[in-house]
């Protein structure tokens, strides 16, 4: 079993929709959790950024961290096209070393 | 933010020969930088660690004669591919940290590698 699960996806939605991208993890130790978002060819780029749990919010993204049910969650409201990308979830226990979920693909749809 | 930048954005070459593959971080002093390896549609698989100065810890299965990695400076990390094989074609992509502590790591662009 992968140490840090993501719901494979892919996902469309249409322009507007809210959506809402999870992963899960085993390994207790993690307390660093990271959304990126990669477009193809290019490195993953940081979007949020949460130390233990909670929620933390960004314009129109919302990152939620449940460190009892081993659940992180990305919200994305009001989604436009140019969202359309892979979104990656990562964590760690020592801070910069992750380990990443294999991604999200997302398409919005104008 | 912060910015890491990696070069060459994209590389051809011929089975056998070498490929080196920068990794500079422009507006902090990166005191770790991470080597990784993304195959299509896939994750990245952290393939080394890389600390200013001294030797890189490598990951399970990653051959630490084909590639090397150095970090002779804060601010600058190479990647080679020693005697380049098809199979080594890949994206590989760094990121780096800092000594202030945040968790985060900064992404390169990545590198896509093509062995012909």
């Amino acid at each position: 079993q992968k140490e840090v699960e993501q719901d494979p996806g892919p996902l469309s939605v249409p322009e507007g929709a809210i959506v809402s991208l999870n992963c899960t993890y085993s390994n207790s130790a993690f307390q660093y959790f990271m959304w990126y978002r990669q477009y193809s060819r290019k490195g993953p780029e940081l979007l949020m950024y949460t130390y233990s749990s909670g929620n933390k919010e960004d314009g129109r993204f919302t990152a939620q961290v449940d460190k009892s049910s081993k659940y992180i969650s990305l919200f994305i409201r009001d989604s436009q096209p140019s969202d359309s990308a892979t979104y990656l979830c990562a964590m760690s226990a020592v801070a910069g070393k992750s380990t990443f979920g294999d991604g999200t693909t997302l398409t919005v749809k104008p | 933010g912060a910015v890491v930048s990696q070069h060459p954005s994209w590389v051809i070459c011929k089975s056998g020969t070498s490929v080196k593959i920068e990794c500079r971080s422009l507006d902090f002093q990166a005191t770790t930088m991470f080597w990784y390896r993304q195959f299509p549609k896939q994750s990245l698989m952290l393939m080394a660690t890389s600390n200013e100065g001294s030797k890189a810890t490598y990951e399970q299965g990653v051959e630490k004669d084909k590639f090397l990695i150095n970090h002779a400076s804060l601010t600058l990390s190479t990647l080679t591919v020693t005697s380049a094989h098809p199979e080594d074609s890949s994206f590989y992509i760094c990121s780096a940290r800092d000594s202030g502590g945040i968790a985060e790591a900064f992404f390169g662009q990545g590198t896509r590698l093509t062995v012909v």
